[in-house]
């Protein structure tokens, strides 16, 4: 079965450093996400992406935060200074359409100190 | 009122048991609904859609009430491998996002 893919598994990180996550989605998916998930605590929406463009963003995504597509199979989520309470387990996740259940990839740890 | 809300639990269970958890949503315009599980520090993976007539998958039944803006997961013949957090999910109004649940933990023991 196809899946998301995303690397690093743990990335650890100094504060005001910029870190990429990296996200392999579904290849016939057409929608891409990026969620974030504090220890403990419930996933929260960062941002959608469709058609080479963010399509929703929470108030979380502030300027820190940027998205790319840069080729046909990647999708990237840049944290460009971050921020000690940055550290959390970011899911990348994607979908075919509007209505359809989101598939997970494994998530990257960040932990910044 | 919160977008999804769900009760935290945990519900401690013994196997064999059946359980129920609900979950509520504030925007009555929310058209599409799904169960996911998370076990710790996992990614959360789709349990089952939920549609308007219920819908059953094996030991799992999904309902959804419009009118009072709820949905509702039975877990019948609990088995212990059945502990996780399970997440209610919701597609809000015209938005494409889900929005999650705080999720309940299920444990299930022998």
């Amino acid at each position: 079965e196809p899946e998301v893919t995303q690397t690093p598994s743990h990335q650890v990180t100094q504060m005001g450093q910029e870190v990429i996550l990296r996200c392999v989605p579904i290849s016939n998916h057409l929608y891409f996400y990026w969620y974030r998930q504090i220890l403990g605590q419930k996933v929260e929406f960062l941002v959608s992406f469709y058609n080479n463009e963010i399509s929703e963003k929470s108030e979380i995504f502030d300027d820190q935060f940027s998205v790319e597509r840069p080729d046909g199979s990647n999708f990237t989520l840049k944290i460009r200074s971050t921020k000690l309470e940055d550290s959390a387990m970011y899911f990348c996740a994607s979908k075919t359409q509007g209505d359809s259940p989101l598939h997970f990839g494994n998530g990257t740890r960040l932990t910044v100190t | 009122r919160k977008e999804v809300e769900q009760d935290p639990g945990p519900f401690n269970v013994p196997e064999g048991a059946t359980v129920a958890f609900n979950c509520t949503y504030s925007n009555s315009a929310s058209q599409s609904f799904f169960w996911y599980r998370q076990d710790c520090r996992k990614e959360p993976k789709l349990l089952m859609s939920v549609y308007s007539s219920g819908n059953e998958d094996g030991r799992f039944t999904a309902q959804l009430n419009r009118a009072s803006q709820y949905i509702s997961l039975l877990i019948r013949d609990s088995k212990l491998s059945d502990s996780a957090t399970y997440l209610c999910v919701v597609i809000p109004g015209t938005a494409s996002k889900l929005t999650f649940g705080t999720g309940t933990r299920l444990q299930v023991t022998l």
